[in-house]
């Protein structure tokens, strides 16, 4: 069973605008969400991350806001770089687990255009 | 290069026969995660590590799949009998056992392995 749902394979932006990416997920008892970030040939990079107790925590250009009630969880860029083109999976975690047992979803392609 | 190195980075096998993979995680990491991913898909979660102690295996682990992590430092993937479907891409990741950014994982570049 998919917990976490990731819509989009992919997202076409271009460079300076915003890119919003989009995350669902089923587990109620799932308390830490992140970003990973993957380039071709190498491993998923942790990008951002918030605990189910806030409904926002942003780093630089990156800002990933909560809604626990609707169990939905986004991703938002701004300004979208050339750099950011890669992979993105949303990941949750549950405390009654290893905090380091994740569930993924599928991933969101985007493609930063010039 | 202080990350995590998976070995070899990319596999080719017969069906029927074992294949291990290999990872060093960061040393000052207690906690040790094994994951796959197939294509179009994010990583599944396999078996993690904490020190020497296998402390959890998914279902996804056959028992044609063994880890081990003698010594709590290298950790080892075999995989008998491969079948076709086995085939993807196997993850390693380390973590801190305990304060850091709950989830944080730092992976390494993946073990590729095709089955033919």
């Amino acid at each position: 069973d998919q917990q976490v749902k990731q819509n989009s394979p992919s997202l076409s932006v271009q460079e300076g605008r915003i890119s919003i990416l989009n995350c669902d997920y089923t587990n109620s008892m799932f308390d830490y969400f992140l970003w990973y970030k993957k380039y071709p040939a190498e491993g998923p990079t942790f990008l951002i991350s918030i605990s189910s107790i806030k409904d926002k925590n942003e780093d630089g250009r990156f800002t990933v806001f909560l809604n626990k009630s609707a169990k939905h969880l986004s991703l938002h860029i701004v300004p979208s770089q050339p750099g950011d083109s890669a992979v993105y999976f949303c990941a949750a975690s549950a405390r009654t687990d290893s905090w380091g047992k994740l569930q993924f979803g599928a991933g969101t392609q985007v493609v930063v255009t010039p | 290069d202080t990350g995590v190195s998976q070995d070899p980075r990319h596999k080719i096998t017969k069906r029927g026969q074992n294949v291990t993979f290999r990872c060093d995680p960061i040393s000052e990491h207690n906690r040790l995660y094994w994951y796959r991913q197939t294509l179009g898909q994010g990583p599944e979660f396999l078996t993690y590590f904490q020190n020497e102690a296998q402390l959890e295996k998914s279902r996804l682990l056959s028992d044609r799949f063994s880890a081990e992590r003698p010594k709590g430092s290298f950790s080892t993937l075999e995989i008998q009998r491969t079948e076709q479907g086995d085939s993807a891409m196997y993850l390693c990741a380390s973590s801190y056992g305990t304060g850091g950014t709950p989830g944080r994982l730092f992976f390494g570049e993946g073990s590729r392995l095709t089955v033919l």
